[in-house]
């Protein structure tokens, strides 16, 4: 069984925080994706990475940033912390694009 | 546009009921589409995707290019398939976008 691993389930932040979202998956999976999930909007690709150290920026990339340092490792930046980023982000892996596994979520406050 | 449009946020029926979630796209290439299941407290998962025309807990969905749509049915409705379910379209590339989801309540 794939597992997708986000290192927290609920986090609270202040406003103008640097925020650091991690996510291990352990299936050897090239392909890496970030998504932020809001009620009404379903969910929106904020960047994924095909590769170590590369990135693609997806529909709501600003505010964050990522790194893909290893294979495994794809990790969610939030520069400085707002309060329109509260949300649940969700990570996922995939073999081939089209099959996503993702993990449990993060639920972030930002007050 | 590249679209997905689940025209419902909620969608409550009896168990034993059929149900059928309605999901509508707009691609001007060849889609492929799927749906995706989130069940309380658990993680997002596929559910099925409509190249593999395979019925899954019961669940079926036939793409209908005429009508751009991807509905989802089931033809006798359990308590258990209560969930956050989601349409998805792959446009290609590393591309997928997601409906916004419809919550069915299947009620005893």
């Amino acid at each position: 069984d794939v597992k997708v691993t986000q290192s927290s389930r609920y986090l609270v932040k202040r406003t103008g925080e640097k925020v650091f979202l991690e996510c291990v998956q352990d299936m050897d999976h090239e392909n890496m994706f970030w998504y932020r999930q809001d009620p009404g909007l379903g969910l929106r690709l904020i960047y994924f990475s095909y590769d170590v150290k590369m990135k693609e920026k997806g529909d709501i990339p600003e505010g964050y940033s990522v790194s893909r340092e290893k294979k495994e490792r794809f990790s969610l930046i939030l520069e400085s912390a707002s309060t329109n980023q509260t949300s649940m982000y969700l990570c996922a892996s995939s073999l081939v694009i089209t099959e996503a596994f993702f993990g449990q979520g993060t639920r972030l406050t930002v007050v | 546009a590249q679209r997905v449009t689940q025209p419902e946020k909620l969608l409550s029926v009896f168990k034993g009921a059929p149900v059928e979630l309605k999901c509508n796209y707009s691609y001007s290439g060849s889609p492929e589409l799927f749906w995706y299941v989130q069940y309380s407290r658990q993680r997002l998962q596929l559910l099925l995707r409509h190249i593999s025309r395979e019925s899954i807990k019961g669940f079926t969905a036939d793409l209908n290019k005429g009508e751009t749509s991807f509905h989802l049915k089931k033809p006798f409705a359990q308590e258990e398939d209560s969930a956050m379910y989601y349409c998805a379209l792959h446009t290609g590339g590393f591309k997928t976008i997601f409906g916004a989801g419809t919550r069915l309540f299947v009620k005893a």
